[in-house]
């Protein structure tokens, strides 16, 4: 079993819907959790830290459900340009290894 | 600015070829690492670095090669012992090992055997 596995979609949206989706992990002594977010053939890029008490920036929304060991990530009145591969990454020891998820595909259309 | 550099941006590689992919940073980052991706998978680890002049083996660090001679570089070698390179290799850097704040990826390094 993958120790972060993920809907890889695609989920097409309306632009200006909202989209939600979440990321399962498996080592329950994950510290921390990030969204990446990566376009197409391009390099992953930093979205959001994820925390405990959930955190905000702007349209997305991130939710950790350590109970039920589960990530989620909310994107509100979606973009075209928000269409991309959404990582979902855990931080599993001290040294700092980052288990990443295959990816949930967004694709956003007018 | 400050970031990630990844050379070349695509490498044609022949069967029985060594090739070696650069990445450079000058973030003053503690910790590097080398990643490949294959399409429908997530990132796999394949060497990492916490301080110069060390670097531990990852989950698929068979075929590969790295050094860490100094805080800015990490080139990682791709030996013809690794059987299937065909992949999109990305560098990384986090301020310190464990470090809460997620990983700086470099644009990364496109390899394809021919």
């Amino acid at each position: 079993r993958k120790e972060v596995e993920q809907d890889p979609g695609p989920f097409n949206v309306p632009e200006g819907a909202t989209v939600a989706f979440n990321c399962t992990y498996s080592n329950s002594a994950s510290q921390s959790f990030f969204w990446y977010r990566q376009d197409c053939r391009k390099e992953p890029k930093l979205l959001m830290s994820v925390y405990s008490s959930g955190n905000e920036d702007g349209r997305f929304t991130a939710q950790l459900n350590r109970a039920s060991q589960y990530i989620s990530l909310l994107i509100r009145d979606s973009k075209l340009s928000d269409s991309a591969t959404y990582l979902c990454v855990g931080l599993t020891d001290s040294w700092g290894k980052l288990q990443f998820g295959a990816g949930t595909q967004v694709v956003v259309t007018p | 600015d400050g970031g990630i550099t990844q050379s070349p941006k695509y490498l044609f590689r022949k069967e029985g070829q060594n090739v070696t992919l650069s990445c450079e940073q000058n973030l003053n980052h503690d910790a590097m690492y080398w990643y490949r991706q294959d399409p429908g998978q997530g990132l796999r680890l394949i060497y990492y670095s916490q301080i110069v002049n060390d670097f531990q083996k990852g989950d698929i660090a068979e075929g590969y090669s790295v050094s860490r001679e100094k805080k800015e570089s990490f080139p990682l070698t791709v030996t013809s012992a690794q059987k299937n390179p065909t992949a999109f290799y990305l560098c990384a850097s986090s301020i310190s090992p464990g470090a809460n704040y997620g990983y700086t990826f470099g644009s990364g390094t496109r390899l394809t055997v021919v």
